[in-house]
């Protein structure tokens, strides 16, 4: 057990749906990341929050969306998802100063 | 643009036979550089940090070393259970605290 906590472990929706996929990070660590890993193009950032501010944005699509709540936990929220969308998620978190990043174990996520 | 390249993509080795993986970076001012080891369906598991040319870390069998352009990952005599996908990740200046990970090397470990 890395310390971050992801859930749903797995999750199956159909195209054109909303998902809210849910993080809690390391006790102490108030940095939260996203991250997608699909087969073809592997591990891809998404967004970083720092103690509920949004810190930087990779490639995050218009449709998704994400927040760091004052408990530190994050919510990623991904609508009208499209086939392309399933993927691997991951969160990471890491404590200040750190760059080193621990991972949770990720959401599996499947559009049909 | 500033790239993570990983090689080879898949490599086999039988038990005991010690190999290196790649890990070549095309960036300007390297803050440090970043071993992790996945399992399928896990999250990444972090190895090693490494911050300046010359640096070398070891863990069991693995040994990292950085230079100015690339790093290896070297497996001294492994074992089945050393299988995984090897990820190295850098991160730059001016990126804040993202990290910019390559595509992997996958390593199967047979008796």
């Amino acid at each position: 057990d890395s310390g971050v906590t992801q859930t749903p472990k797995h999750l199956i929706t159909a195209t054109g749906q909303r998902v809210t996929l849910r993080c809690s990070p390391r006790s102490g660590d108030l940095s939260v990341y996203w991250y997608q890993q699909s087969l073809d193009q592997g591990l891809q950032f998404l967004i970083h929050y720092y103690n509920g501010e949004e810190r930087a944005k990779g490639n995050i699509l218009e449709r998704f969306s994400a927040q760091q709540f004052p408990d530190l936990h994050s919510e990623l929220n991904l609508s009208s998802l499209e086939l392309g969308d399933s993927a691997l998620y991951f969160c990471a978190s890491s404590a200040t100063g750190s760059y080193g990043y621990t991972f949770g174990s990720g959401t599996r996520l499947t559009v049909v | 643009e500033d790239q993570v390249t990983q090689s080879p993509e898949a490599l086999r080795l039988q038990e005991g036979e010690s190999s290196s993986l790649n890990c070549s970076y095309t960036v300007s001012g390297l803050r440090g550089l970043f071993w992790y080891r996945q399992d399928p369906g896990k999250g990444p598991e972090f190895l090693f940090t490494l911050y300046s040319a010359g640096e070398e870390k070891e863990k069991e069998r693995l040994k990292a070393t950085l230079t100015k352009k690339e790093s290896f990952l070297h497996i001294t005599a492994p074992k089945p259970e050393d299988s995984a996908t090897y990820l190295c990740a850098v991160l730059y200046t001016g990126t804040a605290s993202k990290l910019t990970f390559g595509t992997g090397t996958r390593l199967q470990v047979t008796l």
